[in-house]
């Protein structure tokens, strides 16, 4: 099993653009979620999916798109970067509900917004 | 709003010292309880996970425990060692129908050769 993987691992964008983090997982888990980690304010989440064709927003999710159309894939798109989004980028996915399963964490993806 | 606490921020203890790591919660209604380690620049390993209706999870030179009652759980490293530098993150499940986690801060434990 490969677990979570993120693509790209870094990326630098400029203000307005667009782009899209990659997030697969290979265990069949249902709950896929998007965290981003800032320091001195700990992991938030972004939005997650409780399976596919289904997800909702966390506690972050301005400036953020999500979709599920596979239970394996889950990407993260950002519509139109700002500085404010400079942050390292974490997938997690878990067998069911977050709260009762153990977390599965990808290697992160390092953005940078000029 | 659940709150996770984790204190201090950092700690530094030489070689082979047992040590104790604190993470604190607001709610007890809690479903499980995570640790998780972080090395710089990677993502997360899970450590433990306790479900609610445990006391005490083993692997290892880890333990964790848990004691809802008064919403504290703990992870002891015995023996610590310069390859446990790192920063151990504590992650608490709630039920309902829309459950997450919830994360703390951190600690970042050096460990002195």
């Amino acid at each position: 099993n490969a677990g979570v993987t993120q693509t790209p691992k870094f990326q630098v964008l400029k203000t307005g653009q667009s782009m899209t983090l990659q997030c697969a997982q290979d265990m069949n888990h249902e709950y896929m979620s998007w965290y981003r980690q800032d320091p001195g304010m700990g992991l938030r989440l972004i939005h997650y999916s409780v399976g596919a064709g289904i997800t909702d927003q966390g506690e972050v999710p301005n400036g953020y798109n999500v979709s599920r159309s596979t239970t394996e894939d889950f990407p993260l798109r950002l519509l139109s970067a700002a500085p404010s989004q400079t942050s390292v980028y974490f997938c997690a996915s878990s067998l069911t509900l977050a709260g009762g399963n153990e977390q599965f964490f990808g290697p992160g993806t390092r953005l940078t917004v000029l | 709003k659940q709150e996770v606490t984790q204190i201090p921020a950092a700690l530094s203890v030489p070689e082979g010292e047992n040590l104790v790591l604190n993470c604190s919660f607001t709610d007890s209604a809690i479903y499980n309880l995570q640790w998780f380690r972080q090395d710089p620049g990677k993502g997360l390993t899970s450590l433990l996970l306790i479900q609610s209706s445990q006391r005490e999870q083993t692997s290892g030179r880890l333990n964790a425990s848990l004691d809802k009652s008064s919403g504290r759980s703990t992870l002891y490293i015995a023996a610590s060692q310069p390859g446990d530098s790192a920063t151990y993150l504590c992650a608490v499940g709630y039920t309902g129908a829309n459950s997450k986690l919830t994360f703390g801060k951190g600690i970042t434990l050096s460990v002195r050769p």
